[in-house]
């Protein structure tokens, strides 16, 4: 079946510091993925996406790129500040019997340190 | 214009009353979802309704589950017989169409404690 897999955190930075955050996938087609983000006491909200192979979503300084052969969707910042603290949450949406569906990773907690 | 809104925010309940959480789409979204966030369990979906009909009801984990949708609006999402293990953030998301290309946007959820 279809299955997101991302790395456990939680995932603790000093502001300034390089972010990865893997995830990689199961699925059958080709399905279109995303990251959200959870904000303390906030809901969730898509921070990029990319719906075909080597597509790169990028926003606010995070980028990820859609790569096959590697079934992978990998978050990535250069620089993280101490705002950047949230939950991320890779997903994949299934276009099953045309519509919708997200299928969501563990999330991934991230703490940034001043 | 107004995002999509949830209510109650929490939820806390006893042990087999049944609770009724709404969920308020992005006004003109025809797409509306339920997905429930529990410690262990990640994100799971719930169910999905086009318009006021849910073609895809696989997600509910139990009869005590349903969920409708009236006016092709405001949908409510009932749990009879709450279990402790039913709590968990309740989070609706709502988008334009449902054909699969579009983006689903999120409520910040109901969290439920059954006690």
């Amino acid at each position: 079946g279809n299955s997101v897999t991302q790395m456990e955190g939680p995932v603790t930075l000093s502001e300034e510091a390089f972010l990865t955050i893997n995830c990689t996938y199961t699925a059958t087609g080709y399905p279109s993925l995303f990251w959200y983000v959870q904000y303390p006491g906030e809901g969730l909200q898509l921070l990029l996406k990319a719906t075909k192979a080597d597509d790169k979503g990028s926003n606010k300084g995070f980028e990820a790129t859609y790569r096959k052969e590697t079934t992978s969707f990998h978050l990535e910042k250069g620089s993280v500040q101490v705002s950047d603290s949230a939950v991320y949450f890779c997903a994949l949406r299934t276009k099953s019997g045309g519509y919708n569906k997200l299928i969501f990773g563990a999330g991934t907690r991230l703490a940034v340190h001043p | 214009g107004a995002g999509v809104s949830q209510s109650p925010s929490n939820k806390v309940t006893e042990k087999g009353k049944d609770v009724e959480l709404r969920c308020d789409p992005i006004s003109g979204h025809t797409a509306l979802y339920w997905y429930r966030q529990s410690l262990g369990q990640g994100l799971e979906f719930l169910i999905y309704f086009q318009g006021n009909s849910a073609p895809d009801k696989s997600g509910l984990p139990s009869d005590r589950f349903s969920a409708e949708r009236t006016g092709g609006s405001v949908s409510t999402l009932t749990i009879q017989r709450t279990q402790q293990e039913d709590s968990a953030v309740y989070l609706c998301a709502s988008s334009l169409v449902g054909t699969g290309y579009e983006t689903q946007y999120f409520g910040p959820g109901t969290r439920l404690l059954v006690l």
